[in-house]
């Protein structure tokens, strides 16, 4: 079955260490991007990628990190310099022309990250 | 910029009532408009979409319209059940080189009682 896998589901950390979310998607979809949702406040853009090896700032990336070395793969790693990093994240992608309606983004199930 | 507005929730309704979730937009050229759901501790799932004024997405019973006189997308169910429970996205996509970024709203819990 195609699709997106995140992981772990839950996670938690001491305050002060990084952390990476793992993001896999075997779609072969040149575009992926990672959302922050917290509570009544919709889903928030972090980083996208259109193609590999490259990456672009959203509204919140300030405290983020991400690589696309791989198509299949676009890890985020959450910084220390996040300051309030407990959220759900989601993880998305799309296929950018291989399809009429180019917009269509299907995202994975999301790691909720709590740092304690 | 493009935005989306939903209505704010949360939304409370009896099993077998009518539903609509009212969603506006604003945006430069034609977008394409989505409405995602999402269940509780998952992801989103796309529900329906629309590409063009006028055009009608639907699916499980779900319906919206793309109206650009309105600049609006309202999610419509006639007979909602309790396992329509959730969260509901309206998103709005730009095209062209926003490469496939879409901007949401900031969703509407529904909840409905037997």
């Amino acid at each position: 079955d195609g699709g997106i896998t995140q992981s772990p589901k839950y996670l938690f950390r001491k305050e002060g260490q990084n952390v990476t979310l793992s993001c896999e998607q075997n779609l072969n979809h040149d575009a992926m991007y990672w959302y922050r949702q917290d509570p009544g406040q919709g889903l928030r853009l972090i980083y996208y990628s259109q193609i590999v090896n490259d990456f672009q700032k959203g509204d919140i990336a300030e405290g983020y990190s991400v690589s696309r070395e791989k198509k299949e793969s676009f890890p985020l790693t959450v910084t220390s310099a996040q300051k309030n990093p407990t959220a759900f994240y989601l993880c998305a992608s799309t296929p950018l022309g291989r399809e009429p309606l180019t917009d269509t983004q299907y995202f994975g199930p999301g790691t909720r990250l709590t740092v304690l | 910029g493009d935005s989306v507005t939903q209505m704010e929730g949360p939304v409370t309704l009896s099993e077998e009532a009518c539903l609509t979730i009212n969603c506006t937009y604003t945006a430069t050229g034609y977008p394409s408009l989505f409405w995602y759901v999402q269940y509780p501790g998952e992801g989103l799932q796309l529900l329906l979409k629309a590409t063009k004024a006028d055009d009608k997405g639907s699916n499980k019973g779900f319906e919206a319209t793309y109206r650009k006189e309105t600049t609006s997308f309202h999610l419509e169910k006639g007979s909602v059940q309790v396992s329509d429970s959730a969260v509901y996205f309206c998103g709005l996509g730009a095209g062209g080189t926003s490469y496939g970024k879409l901007t949401f709203g900031q969703g509407t819990i529904l909840t409905v009682h037997p």
